[in-house]
């Protein structure tokens, strides 16, 4: 079975300039989160969807960031525009529904993308 | 005061040493509580999960303490494998909102 898919792995761009990140979750899998997550630290979660509706975005900066998820599969995540404190891995991970299934509480992560503002 | 709390590290270790990490969390409401492991540039995944009674898998245990509200992986018989960064994982409320601590590493050396 596929796991999370992340692209691009890494982006460098200079500051003001806009970003995109692309995710596409484990097949099956309702709940979509993006984190991020900076040099010696631990994930942090920027916005959660349940299928296409975000359930959580109270950590999402808006004036910068934004977020989408069309059809409940795959989801992206924008910067515009870009600043040097948005370097960090950007992680995306999916967890299956909680009424069924196996690993309800385990969340399967992407290889993150790395971005680097110059 | 972060919600979940580790000390970083390193933890410099000989292979076959037994080493221990603590976690603290501050949200006494926290329900499920998990080791993850991040390699180096890599993704974090599920190491185990925690149970109130203690669980072991292997070489690994990982033991919850409510009353003090910290949570403890231990790891016997170390390998050079088992170098990485463990981070500390707690669930709270209903949705499944993951907290992460900052992670403690662990070096195993020859």
């Amino acid at each position: 079975e596929a796991g999370v898919v992340q692209s691009p792995r890494y982006k460098i761009i200079e500051k003001k300039q806009p970003v995109a990140f692309w995710c596409n979750p484990i097949s099956g899998h309702n709940t979509l989160y993006w984190y991020r997550q900076n040099l010696g630290q631990g994930p942090e979660l920027l916005i959660r969807y349940e299928n296409e509706e975000a359930v959580d975005d109270s950590q999402l900066p808006k004036d910068r960031f934004s977020a989408e998820r069309l059809k409940g599969v795959d989801s992206t995540l924008k910067i515009q525009p870009a600043e040097l404190g948005d370097s960090a891995v950007y992680l995306c991970a999916s967890s299956p529904n909680r009424f069924g299934g196996r690993g309800y509480n385990e969340q399967f992560f992407g290889p993150g993308t790395r971005l680097t503002v110059l | 005061r972060k919600e979940v709390e580790q000390d970083p590290g390193p933890f410099n270790v000989p292979e076959g040493a037994t080493v221990a990490f603590n976690c603290t969390y501050s949200n006494s409401a926290s329900q499920s509580f998990f080791w993850y492991r991040q390699d180096c540039r890599k993704e974090p995944k599920l190491l185990m999960s925690v149970y109130s009674s203690g669980n072991e898998d292997g070489r690994f245990t990982a033991q919850l303490n409510r009353a003090s509200q910290y949570i403890s992986l231990l790891i016997r018989d170390s390998k050079l494998s088992d170098s990485a960064t463990y981070l500390c994982v707690v669930k709270t409320g209903t949705a499944s909102k993951l907290t992460f601590g900052t992670g403690t590493r662990l070096q195993v050396t020859l």
